[in-house]
């Protein structure tokens, strides 16, 4: 049985902070693994696409490393705004299933 | 570049009854991935399609079932609908590269079976 799970499972922000949450996978057989962004009545975004060990991606003030040898991924989010309010999800492709398995997500709300 | 495509948006059917969705991917893409969201059980995937084969499955029973045409486009079918199917389905387009690939989500079909 293949867990991903996220944590926390959801989090209140202030407009500006900065924070961050993470994302654990089977380390075993890793083919890749996926962040996206759901907002609530709109459909799932996707991040990134993360493949190698130490791998850093960046788009904006979101940011997302990568750990496959000890299974986990984080996701930052610098300075913080209200629009950034939505659950993030992840999804991993590991563990011997090249299915990809998602976390349950992190609802972040960001209050002005 | 249009988006993912999903119809119909909201479908309402009884126990027993069969349901067909539809999905037509981003021009160029050739993969298509169905998901089912539910609360109980988060995001789920049940199948994917790549040039009119399925690549993938997930664990899902023989009621849920999928093909796609010549033109990407990709349609699901649950037969003897259960209360337990009502959910949200997702289908995400790629261009079919493999585990790398970035997916392009639709809207999703709301599915209710009373």
């Amino acid at each position: 049985i293949l867990n991903v799970e996220q944590s926390p499972q959801s989090l209140h922000v202030q407009e500006g902070d900065s924070t961050n949450f993470t994302c654990s996978f089977p380390s075993s057989n890793f083919y890749a693994l996926h962040w996206y962004r759901w907002e609530t009545a709109k459909s799932p975004e996707a991040l990134f696409v993360m493949t190698l060990n130490g791998d850093e991606k960046k788009k904006g003030r979101i940011s997302a490393t990568l750990n496959t040898k000890e299974g986990y991924s984080y996701l930052y989010i610098k300075g913080s705004q209200p629009e950034d309010s939505a659950t993030y999800l992840c999804a991993s492709r590991s563990g011997g299933s090249y299915i990809p398995t998602f976390g349950r997500g992190t609802s972040l709300i960001v209050h002005p | 570049k249009a988006g993912v495509t999903q119809t119909p948006r909201y479908l309402i059917k009884t126990r027993g009854q069969q349901v067909t969705l539809s999905c037509s991917p981003i021009s160029g893409h050739r993969s298509v991935s169905w998901y089912q969201q539910t609360p109980g059980q988060g995001l789920q995937f049940l199948f994917e399609y790549f040039s009119e084969t399925q690549r993938n499955k997930g664990n899902f029973p023989g009621r849920f079932s999928g093909r796609q045409f010549s033109n990407s486009r990709s349609e699901m079918n649950v037969s003897t609908l259960e209360l337990g199917d009502s959910a949200l389905y997702l289908c995400a387009s790629s261009l079919g590269s493999g585990s790398v690939d970035t997916q392009y989500f639709g809207p999703g079909t709301r599915l209710t079976v009373l």
